[in-house]
């Protein structure tokens, strides 16, 4: 199983709204990671743990709360959003570093706020 | 400010043809560089990826050409089919780094 699953596929949420995205791995990886996706841009990363410990914030703002319950679960909690954080919200998982190991995407969040 | 440069930004190639990607890198120490292949509604998907011992790596049709002395390297797609229309992104990571650093991304058209 090389899989990542992400739920919801598609979410629109208003800007007083609060909203989790989740995403699940069942292959052991300790390293798992957010990215935001615009159309037309690369990915953008946001957060990364490792061995279920916050270890990069790219200064993303406060109105993104991740949190990694366990090793195979990776949350992402949106609380007042606003309409410039549509986008797709992709989540990653790797073994270890990036350079040792291949990261494995999920399909993504579509967010639409609105 | 972009740590990898990559062009072009578009791309239409025939059938059967040679499609090329490049890509540019300022930081020397950059020590992984993967190229990612995206479909439209689909997270990004590992393609290939080189370390910089190396000047060349080939899988299949996709082979990246590898210049460490320019910081440079490339995506070549041989015989280039409709299947293999994608957005392509290059990346760079740091030795023992968790964070990919894209490119802006090459969408490929192959027409028929």
């Amino acid at each position: 199983d090389t899989e990542v699953t992400q739920t919801p596929k598609h979410l629109v949420m208003g800007m007083t709204n609060k909203k989790s995205l989740k995403c699940e791995q069942h292959m052991g990886h300790r390293a798992m990671y957010w990215y935001k996706q615009k159309a037309k841009k690369p990915p953008e990363l946001m957060f990364v743990y490792s061995y279920e410990k916050l270890s990069i914030n790219e200064s993303v703002p406060s109105r993104f709360s991740p949190e990694c319950p366990n090793s195979s679960l990776l949350n992402l909690h949106l609380h007042a959003l606003q309409p410039e954080d549509s986008a797709l919200y992709l989540c990653a998982s790797s073994q270890g570093p990036i350079v040792d190991t291949e990261a494995f995407f999920g399909q993504g969040t579509r967010l639409t706020v609105v | 400010q972009q740590q990898v440069k990559q062009s072009p930004q578009s791309l239409i190639v025939q059938k059967g043809g040679i499609s090329i990607i490049n890509c540019a890198y300022e930081n020397t120490a950059f020590d992984y560089f993967p190229w990612y292949q995206q479909f439209p509604g689909k997270g990004p998907a590992l393609l290939i990826a080189i370390r910089p011992d190396v000047s060349e790596k080939k899988e299949g049709r996709f082979t990246i050409s590898f210049n460490k002395s320019a910081k440079q390297f490339s995506l070549h797609i041989m015989d280039s089919q409709p299947g293999d229309s994608a957005t392509y992104f290059c990346a760079a990571a740091l030795n023992s780094g968790y964070a990919l650093n894209f490119g802006k991304g090459t969408s490929l058209l192959v027409t028929p």
